[in-house]
């Protein structure tokens, strides 16, 4: 099963930046938290991952809680073409990927 | 860079049947990892393979199984196909076992 708990759907305005929580209180400390999205009718697709730190990339930020209990996934700006299913996942090492439901994320124009 | 391919993109097939799924990783890549995606059981992995050996399986019966080449390319195989079959299955590639999977499009399979 799915080791982290996220919320089924999610709106936001096109141009805001978007907050999508993740629960993982069971995490281990050898887990890295992986972000994947899958936009409609394609694969999903590699977002961001970390273990400790806040994490940057050119698509999101990951803020990662100090017990690192919890995690979010921020868009900076969104628009119409992050609408997608947000996927939180933890992995350990090169453990297989278990995803869950995700998060359905609405953009609003 | 060629993306993760996938062959069919579609296919039909009856109960009863087997059927035969190929994925082309990413050159370079040596992981490839398999999912078999529904809507009421959403993304679940099947398998993933290194450099030609099963590294990871996940929980599926025996029906389904899958090889991969020396050329990194990875086939699945499913016999007896069964109604509950009918999925988009996904194959992803990874450049070692740990780290980013770039997917492909899918195989959507419909079991008659």
């Amino acid at each position: 099963d799915a080791k982290t708990t996220q919320p089924n759907s999610m709106e936001s305005n096109e141009e805001e930046p978007v907050h999508l929580p993740c629960n993982h209180s069971t995490i281990s400390g050898t887990d890295y938290i992986h972000w994947y999205r899958q936009l409609p009718s394609q694969g999903p697709e590699y977002v961001i991952h970390g273990l400790t730190s806040n994490v940057n990339n050119r698509m999101a930020s990951l803020a990662i809680a100090e017990d690192r209990k919890s995690s979010t996934l921020i868009l900076h700006r969104a628009t119409l073409r992050d609408a997608a299913v947000y996927y939180c996942i933890l992995r350990e090492g090169d453990d297989k990927i278990i995803f869950g439901k995700g998060t359905r994320l609405h953009i609003l124009p | 860079k060629a993306g993760v391919t996938q062959t069919p993109r579609y296919l039909i097939k009856t109960r009863g049947q087997q059927v035969t799924l190929s994925c082309s990783p990413i050159s370079g890549h040596r992981s490839v990892s398999w999912y078999q995606q529904t809507p009421g059981q959403g993304l679940q992995f099947l398998f993933e393979y290194f450099s030609e050996t099963q590294r990871n399986k996940g929980n599926f019966p025996g029906r389904f199984s899958g090889r991969q080449f020396s050329n990194s390319r990875s086939e699945m195989n499913v016999s007896t196909l069964e109604l509950g079959d009918s999925a988009l299955y996904l194959c992803a590639s990874s450049l070692l076992t740990s780290v980013e999977q770039f997917f492909g499009p899918g195989t959507r399979l419909t079991v008659l």
